[in-house]
């Protein structure tokens, strides 16, 4: 599976938009872009994906690379209830294959 | 409606016994997985099942580890002659199985929903 590199942590102002970047070099043709986020204590819940075009959703925003070697996850306007670990992820369209999770960015959101 | 759910959400064993964990999909939904996670760690899959039976489980870490679905709904992982490092935090997660794109709600293509977990310690 291609690699994801997502930074370890990173830290939010309350009601700021927030901007989770991923790099993804090696990604093929087929690969589709998904983030999932975990909350404290919880399993983790899907948030976006995509695969060339930028995507939006009730939840977040996703801004794909032209070249699809990175990608960015947009919160637009931070709570205290987005604190959570966000994994990028890269899977392939064919089957439901499993999730191959990194270690993801731990972010904290401050009132 | 129901999520999934897994039984029991705390379990304390000692080293070298047995112990099975509970997962209860969402109805309708035919793919389930199984992952462990580690403290820091992102979870890590360990088998994949589509119906009935074990479509993926070149993540089980030893023979130890085995899971069941018999009826392609409910399924039980099963840990033999328990070892402290299996201590961690066990999810569930089923989706549907569809090869086509389903562009409304929250039900995405392939997405996967996950239970709370069984935390496990091996004391």
């Amino acid at each position: 599976d291609a690699k994801t590199t997502q930074p370890n942590s990173m830290e939010s102002n309350e009601e700021e938009p927030v901007h989770l970047p991923c790099n993804h070099s090696t990604i093929s043709g087929t690969d589709y872009i998904h983030w999932y986020r975990q909350l404290p204590s919880q399993g983790p819940e899907y948030v976006i994906h995509g695969l060339t075009s930028n995507v939006n959703n009730r939840m977040a925003s996703l801004a794909i690379a032209e070249d699809r070697k990175s990608s960015t996850l947009i919160l637009h306007r931070a709570t205290l209830r987005d604190a959570a670990v966000y994994y990028c992820i890269l899977r392939r369209t064919s089957g439901n294959t499993p999730l191959v999770f990194g270690k993801g960015t731990r972010l904290s959101v401050i009132a | 409606g129901a999520g999934v759910s897994q039984t029991p959400s705390n379990k304390v064993t000692e080293k070298g016994k047995y112990v099975e964990l509970r997962c209860d999909p969402i109805s309708g939904h035919t793919a389930l997985y199984w992952y462990r996670q580690s403290l820091g760690q992102g979870p890590e899959f360990l088998i994949y099942f589509q119906g009935t039976g074990a479509a993926d489980d070149s993540g089980l870490p030893n023979d130890r580890f085995f899971a069941v679905r018999p009826e392609g709904s409910v399924s039980t992982l099963k840990i033999q002659r328990t070892e402290r490092g299996d201590s961690a935090m066990y999810l569930c997660a089923s989706s549907l199985w569809s090869p086509r794109t389903l562009t409304s709600g929250i039900n995405s293509y392939n997405e996967q929903f996950f239970g709370p977990g069984t935390r496990l310690t091996v004391l």
